[in-house]
């Protein structure tokens, strides 16, 4: 079965950037798409196709995809930016739908 | 904005099967959206379970071996997931989700936590 890796932790101060890794071998062909899923809540598309922001999303989240990474930078972290951080993408055929294990960020 | 939301029964049995339904409103349930379901079991990751077209057309995890239906009633615009042979693995909140364009996960029902336990 196919995988996308990420780093289960994070930390940085409030302020700073945070960026967030996703790696997968069909990620050279397929879109990087990025959730965040607060406590208690449902995930919150915030990046889709690599790069594209949701309307209602913060200018401070971006995305990017170069061979076979996928990244989300939080310029300006904040509290309230604390969360889990889902990649999500398909495998080379397309048909079979992946997350990655998630990065937990802590902002303090 | 289309809104999703879960019901079925929360506690099942090991063996018993999980019959849960999502209810489509804001949007129409036609289109070029497939209707998907998701789970989390407690403290983990997302795990995409399978998906259904308006046309009947599904597409499901491999991994779960031939254990989930996904089915759709456009009549009621709603869609609906079935699990068969339970064990406490199964254990998860189960989300239902627009799959926009079969291309990313757009909007999410709220969650519902399933418990299988004896």
């Amino acid at each position: 079965s196919y995988d996308l890796t990420q780093p289960p932790s994070m930390s940085v101060s409030p302020g700073q950037a945070a960026t967030f890794t996703c790696s997968g071998d069909a990620l050279p062909n397929q879109y990087a798409h990025w959730y965040q899923q607060r406590t208690g809540q449902a995930p919150l598309l915030v990046i889709y196709e690599d790069k594209k922001r949701p309307s209602g999303i913060s200018e401070r989240f971006s995305g990017s995809r170069s061979g076979t990474v996928a990244t989300l930078t939080v310029r300006g972290a904040q509290v309230e930016d604390e969360a889990d951080y889902y990649c999500y993408s398909t495998d080379s055929t397309g048909n079979q739908r992946v997350f990655g294990g998630g990065t937990k960020l802590t902002v303090l | 904005q289309v809104q999703l939301r879960e019901s079925g029964l929360r506690l099942l049995k090991p063996s018993e099967t999980l019959s849960l339904i999502c209810d489509v409103s804001g949007g129409s349930i036609f289109g070029s959206n497939w209707w998907s379901w998701v789970r989390q079991s407690p403290g983990r990751g997302l795990e995409w379970l399978g998906e259904v077209y308006y046309t009947g057309t599904t597409n499901y995890n491999g991994s779960l071996k031939g254990r989930v239906t996904v089915s759709v009633d456009s009549s009621k615009s709603q869609f609906s997931l079935t699990l068969t042979s339970l064990t406490a693995a199964d254990t998860a909140v189960y989300y239902c989700a627009v799959l926009y364009a079969g291309q990313f996960f757009q909007y999410w029902g709220q969650g519902i936590l399933v418990t299988v336990s004896s």
